[in-house]
């Protein structure tokens, strides 16, 4: 079946770092890839998407590259703030049997300090 | 502006009981969603709908069981209601089976 897998957290950082959060998927096809964040006591909502290989989503100064030869969808953001610490889930969609199942990743929490 | 509401935010129960939790939107989606989330397990599918009177199981259906009736509303029901099903619950919606998912705030669920 289809699989994302996330790096461990938390990641702590201090304000104005760099952010990397790995995601790599395993899916039978071409799936779309998808980062959610979630602020404490809140539900989901959506970061970015990208539907297509070489495909970049961006927002909020947050980015992520659909790779397919490398079946990745890595996050990065080049200078975190205090109020981005939350915590960040990777997701792909996929048909199958014509449905289209959501798999998500166990989320990675973020820590930025000031 | 379009949401998509959850009722309660926080519930309390005994194991045995009967439990629904409501879900309602007003995106005018045709595709909704449950999840459960729980520490060490991200988010799993407990059921989906692709439109009023479709139901599906997903990963974690067991001890749930949803009906549609109309556009709007998914309630998830736990018939009788389990220890391990304390949790936090999320209802999600889509327009298309394959774009991004808008959530609910999400329902804490105690069962003691």
């Amino acid at each position: 079946g289809n699989s994302v897998t996330q790096m461990e957290g938390p990641v702590t950082l201090s304000e104005e770092a760099f952010l990397t959060i790995n995601c790599t998927y395993t899916a039978t096809g071409y799936p779309s890839l998808f980062w959610y964040v979630q602020y404490p006591g809140e539900g989901l909502q959506l970061l970015l998407k990208a539907t297509k290989a070489d495909d970049k989503g961006s927002n909020k100064g947050f980015e992520a590259t659909y790779r397919k030869e490398t079946t990745s969808f890595h996050l990065e953001k080049g200078s975190v703030q205090v109020s981005d610490s939350a915590v960040y889930f990777c997701a792909l969609t996929l048909a199958s049997g014509g449905s289209y199942i959501p798999t998500f990743g166990r989320g990675t929490s973020l820590i930025v300090h000031p | 502006d379009a949401e998509i509401t959850q009722s309660p935010r926080h519930k309390i129960t005994e194991t045995g009981r009967q439990v629904t939790l409501a879900c309602h939107q007003t995106w005018n989606h045709n595709n909704m969603f449950w999840y459960r989330q729980d520490l060490g397990h991200g988010l799993r599918l407990i059921h989906y709908s692709y439109g009023v009177q479709d139901t599906n199981k997903g990963e974690v259906s067991d001890g749930y069981s949803v009906s549609r009736s109309n556009t709007e509303d998914l309630p998830l029901t736990l018939e009788s209601a389990a220890s391990s099903q304390t949790s936090v619950y999320f209802c999600a919606s889509s327009e298309r089976r394959h774009n991004e998912q808008f959530f609910g705030p999400g329902t804490r669920l105690t069962v003691l």
